[in-house]
């Protein structure tokens, strides 16, 4: 079965470097969702993508978070400088129709800042 | 805006029980999701439901829709140790234009040695 794709698994690194999180959707999904995800707590959603344009950026901290999809197929999301706030997993999701098909989520990067 | 409100927030169950959770919103839904995340590990779908009233059934899973499209239940038949994790529903309203995910806040399902 096809899967959503994140590398890397884990990431550490001080405060105040940068860090990048790579996605590659399952293939034919249009929609792309980057969602954080505190331990104990539901999924928060960062960015959503149509293709390789931004629909929803509204809960993203755009002074230091970024997040492309420049061809409309994987995506990548930056952090820089990185805080100690940051630390969380980072879960990349794609879906082929949003609401009428789900989303599938990849397994995650698990970003510690220290 | 829309609150999902999912309980139990934990279960402690013997194993081969039957184990039952729900989600009611504030709001009408059009989709219920069900997803289930082990430590570490992104969510796996479990069951999707698009129809009010639907019941579905994965395995020894089984969900439906409800006919007010304001809640959801999630039920687990004779439990086994692999089912342990957290389990959250999420839910999708078309007068949203992104369809975008309300989520629960989990029911963290454990099985008593």
């Amino acid at each position: 079965e096809a899967e959503v794709a994140q590398s890397p698994r884990y990431k550490i690194t001080e405060k105040s470097q940068a860090v990048a999180f790579w996605c590659d959707p399952i293939s034919g999904h249009a929609t792309l969702y980057w969602y954080r995800q505190i331990l104990g707590q539901g999924p928060e959603l960062l960015v959503q993508f149509q293709d390789e344009s931004v629909v929803d950026d509204s809960q993203l901290p755009k002074d230091r978070f970024s997040a492309e999809r420049l061809k409309g197929v994987d995506s990548t999301l930056k952090i820089q400088p990185a805080e100690l706030g940051d630390s969380a997993m980072y879960l990349c999701a794609s879906s082929f129709n949003p609401g009428r098909s789900p989303l599938h989520f990849g397994n995650g990067t698990r970003l510690t800042v220290t | 805006g829309q609150q999902l409100n999912q309980s139990p927030q934990s279960m402690f169950i013997q194993e081969g029980e039957d184990v039952s959770m729900n989600c009611t919103s504030s709001s009408i839904f059009n989709t219920w999701l069900w997803y289930k995340q082990d430590p570490g590990e992104g969510p796996v779908l479990l069951i999707a439901l698009y129809k009010a009233g639907e019941l579905t059934s994965n395995g020894r899973l089984t969900a439906q829709f409800g006919i007010t499209r304001k809640d959801s239940f999630l039920n687990i038949s004779a439990s086994i140790p692999s089912d342990v994790g957290i389990y959250f529903c999420a839910g999708q309203s078309l007068m949203d234009s992104n369809y975008q995910l309300i989520w629960g806040a989990g029911t963290k399902l454990i099985i008593k040695p």
